[in-house]
């Protein structure tokens, strides 16, 4: 079956420092990905997403490249701030057959002033 | 502004007694999930609705039960709640059955408390 491996936290980080989450997933076929984002007290947002090979997703400074011979998509930002501390989702869907988003476990960010 | 609501934010309850969950959800749309996240893990599907059409996920406990009384509506019934059942219950939507192009919405979920 499908599956999405990330990093485990948590990520302590100071303020203006890169991040980078690691995400691998494994899956038959051609998935879409996706990473979410949940802030304390808060329901989970979608951050970007990519749906092919090559593809970058990009949001709010965040960056991540599908990559399709590592299977990765691995989250980047440049310089975190503290409202950046959240905990981060990877996540993939198929376009076909069954539909459902297959998350991965979570890593929490804490960005430090 | 248009959102998923959950309702209540925290609930408690007893071992074996049925509990209640609720969504509701401002933006029409067709789908709505139920996912279980237990603690450090990833979301769980339990199940989805497409419209009235109902989707149990195979490994999904027949201890929980799900109702659509409307597009706007859905609830999460627990019969017999056990301590393994302790968990944040999330409600999402989505405007058609996700894939690359429709994005899911989540709400703030309902975090279960079993004594």
């Amino acid at each position: 079956g499908n599956s999405v491996t990330q990093m485990e936290g948590p990520v302590t980080l100071s303020e203006e420092a890169f991040l980078t989450i690691n995400c691998t997933y494994t899956a038959t076929g051609y998935p879409s990905l996706f990473w979410y984002v949940q802030y304390p007290g808060e329901g989970l947002q979608l951050l970007l997403k990519a749906t092919k090979a090559d593809d970058k997703g990009s949001n709010k400074g965040f960056e991540a490249t599908y990559r399709k011979e590592t299977t990765s998509f691995h989250l980047e930002k440049g310089s975190v701030q503290v409202s950046d501390s959240a905990v981060y989702f990877c996540a993939l869907t198929m376009d076909t057959g069954r539909r459902a988003l297959t998350f991965g476990s979570g890593t929490r960010l804490q960005v430090q002033p | 502004d248009a959102m998923v609501i959950q309702n209540p934010r925290y609930q408690v309850t007893q071992f074996g007694k049925p509990v209640t969950l609720s969504c509701s959800q401002t933006l029409n749309h067709n789908v709505m999930y139920w996912y279980q996240q237990k603690s450090s893990q990833a979301p769980k599907l339990l199940f989805h609705y497409y419209d009235k059409d109902f989707n149990n996920e195979a490994d999904t406990p027949d201890n929980f039960q799900s109702r659509r009384p409307n597009t706007s509506f859905c609830f999460l019934d627990i019969r017999s709640p056990g301590l393994g059942d302790a968990a944040m219950y999330l409600c999402a939507t989505s405007r058609e059955i996700v894939t690359s192009a429709y994005e899911q919405f989540f709400g703030p979920g309902t975090r279960l408390t079993v004594l």
